[in-house]
This record gives C-alpha cells, sequence and structure tokens, in this order.
C-alpha cells in the first residue's frame, strides 16, 4: 500500500478482555515497529520486528502484552486480560531497513479504550 | 536510557512569525526524525537528519549531532502548522521521542 495502515482505527473493550490490533506496513518494508502514545506525551517504544523475529522487545509493559509478524509483513500485537492503563494510541511505523539508515513512517494508530 | 528533551513545550505565534524548535539528547544517536502530529494524531513526516542541514519549503532543520541537538525552524508560519512538533532520536534502531512541543498559530 501506499502508507502503513492500521485496524481498527478505535477499540472499545472492558477490562479482562483480550484484544488484536493490526498493523499492515509499507510494502517491501523489512522493519516493523510498534509504539504506544498516552495523552500529552510522545510515542514510547513497544517492540521492533526484523523480518518474522522480534529483533527488540525491551519496551513490552508486561508479558500481558505480545506481538508476531508471521510472514515478515502484517503485524498483530496482542493484548490480554487489558487494564485501564492500558487506553492509549497504538502505533505502528515501518522502515526499509532496521540500519543505520532508517526513517521510520507511522500509520494513523489505533485508539484503544479500555473501560 | 536516553533521555530527549524538546523546547519550549508550547509556543504561540501569529501568522507570520518565524520560530525554532529545539530537541537536546542526553547521548548519541545513530538517526533523528522531525515529525508533526496532525488533529487526527496521524505523525506526518518533516525530516530525517541525522546530521546536517535540510531545507523543505519553510520549513528547515539543523542538526549537530557531535553537540546532541537537532533545531527545526518554521519560517513565515501559517494556521496549519498548529499543532505537535516531535524530535524523535535512536540510539539504536528504535526511536526515543521528547514530549513534543505544541505550536498555537493565529491569524
Amino acid at each position: 500500500g501506499a502508507g502503513v495502515s492500521q485496524t481498527p482505527s478505535n477499540k472499545v473493550t472492558e477490562k479482562g478482555k483480550y484484544v488484536e490490533l493490526r498493523c499492515d506496513p509499507i510494502s517491501g518494508h523489512t522493519a516493523l515497529y510498534w509504539y504506544r502514545q498516552s495523552l500529552g506525551q510522545g510515542p514510547e517504544f513497544l517492540i521492533y520486528f526484523q523480518g518474522t523475529g522480534a529483533a527488540d522487545d525491551s519496551g513490552l509493559p508486561n508479558d500481558r502484552f505480545f506481538a508476531v509478524r508471521p510472514e515478515g509483513s502484517v503485524s498483530t500485537l496482542k493484548i490480554q486480560r487489558t487494564e485501564r492503563g492500558d487506553s492509549a494510541v497504538y502505533l505502528c511505523a515501518s522502515s526499509s531497513w532496521g540500519g543505520s539508515d532508517n526513517e521510520q513512517f507511522f500509520g494513523p494508530g489505533t485508539r484503544l479504550t479500555v473501560l | 536510557g536516553i533521555q530527549v528533551e524538546q523546547s519550549p513545550p508550547d509556543l504561540i505565534l501569529q501568522e507570520g512569525a518565524n520560530s525554532t524548535l529545539r530537541c537536546n539528547f542526553s547521548d548519541s544517536v545513530n538517526n533523528l526524525q522531525w515529525f508533526h502530529q496532525n488533529p487526527w494524531g496521524q505523525l506526518i513526516n518533516l525530516f530525517y537528519i541525522p546530521s546536517g542541514t535540510k531545507q523543505n519549503g519553510r520549513l528547515s532543520a539543523t542538526t549537530v549531532a557531535t553537540e546532541r541537538y537537532s533545531l527545526l525552524y518554521i519560517s513565515s508560519s501559517q494556521t496549519t502548522d498548529s499543532g505537535v512538533y516531535f524530535c524523535g532520536g535512536a540510539p539504536g534502531t528504535a526511536l526515543i521521542f521528547g514530549k513534543g512541543t505544541t505550536l498555537s498559530v493565529s491569524s
């Protein structure tokens, strides 16, 4: 596609439920990133994929968060037993590769609200 | 970890004025990007500028990597420039962002 796409654009769920957020990167981009942005803050890194593997998951806040990218393109961020503190905008970005020349392009985000 | 400080936090301008936004890093970064976050939350790429100077229309940016800072210049501001400006630097691959500068341009 022309840019990074994310679905859904909005997700409202109840505390304790499971959610999946999808990211479709720019075609041909091998590096994919997930970030989370809370109100009034800059985005915070969650996890980075190079191809199919998670090269860096140091930003995941706890083991309720998990992400996959099984075919090296689309990625899914999975959150188990959601908590109200998980409410935020989840942003996905992609870049052509994960080395030093690494301009990242962001999708429109998924706004997650946990009631 | 690396700290990113943006200044000023808020900026109010009259249309036509010029402004300078600053981004300081506590440690060296490989990559540096400036973004404009529009009212719908989309991060729009402005500059990819690990070092040197770039210009794009009324906007320009300079990064002095050895001194760990970057500047974004906006000239002849317009109301459509309003929004939040973020810088992000990557010591590795992931971007570390500042808290942003909120710019309001009035006509």
